[in-house]
């Protein structure tokens, strides 16, 4: 089966932190995805690689970046947390034209 | 542009009822491939089904079902006998084939089972 594994379930920081959620998928799977998920808003993709240093802006990158310097491992970065920036954020994995698995999400809280 | 469309908001069915989830979509590729997930009160996305555009016989997993239309854009996925741990949000997403592999979501129906 496929494992995407994030590195917390819970997060609290503080605004004007950096904050770092880690994202690794053990299939080899060459593309990868950050969303975030807010009540009446559905998911929206903040940002996606499809390959090792490879990234692509989604539909909501401002506030974000992120690194790939490996292909199972897939950072999101918060550079300066902010209030709005509280939300459920899921990461997903993939291969070519395969569904995509998501990990268990990580409920981050900034206050 | 790709959008993907489930009027429901919320549904409230008692169980054993059968419930049929909506899911409307728009895209100019002619070529392209449809999901549901499951999202239970966990967090955790399950992927239950996806589509290609090119197949639309009907499927049946279980109790669930789903109905793949062309002539209308729809793809609607039937839970029959409804059990309480079919409680949770699900969504629908389209994918175009090749290139990036970006998904659309819905904004996804909250269903609740009751007792």
């Amino acid at each position: 089966d496929v494992k995407v594994t994030q590195s917390s379930r819970y997060l609290v920081k503080r605004t004007g932190e950096k904050v770092f959620l880690e994202c690794v998928q053990d299939m080899d799977h060459e593309n990868m995805f950050w969303y975030r998920q807010d009540p009446g808003l559905g998911l929206r993709l903040i940002y996606f690689s499809y390959d090792v240093k490879m990234k692509e802006k989604g539909d909501i990158p401002e506030g974000y970046s992120v690194s790939r310097e490996k292909k199972e491992r897939f950072s999101l970065i918060l550079e300066s947390a902010s209030t709005n920036q509280t939300s459920m954020y899921l990461c997903a994995s993939s291969s070519q034209d395969q569904p995509q698995h998501f990990g268990d999400g990580t409920r981050l809280s900034i206050l | 542009a790709q959008k993907v469309t489930q009027a429901q908001t919320e549904i409230s069915v008692v169980e054993k009822e059968d419930v049929t989830l909506d899911c409307v979509y728009e895209t100019r590729d002619t070529t392209y491939y449809l999901f549901w997930y499951k999202q239970p009160p966990s967090g955790e996305l399950v992927f239950l089904i996806r589509r290609n555009s090119f197949d639309e016989q009907n499927e049946i997993s279980g109790r669930y079902s789903w109905n793949f239309q062309k002539s209308t854009s729809s793809f609607n996925f039937t839970i029959t006998a409804s059990q309480v741990v079919d409680s949770a949000v699900y969504f629908c997403a389209l994918m175009r084939e090749g290139g990036s592999e970006k998904l659309v979501f819905g904004k996804g129906t909250k269903l609740t089972v009751n007792p």
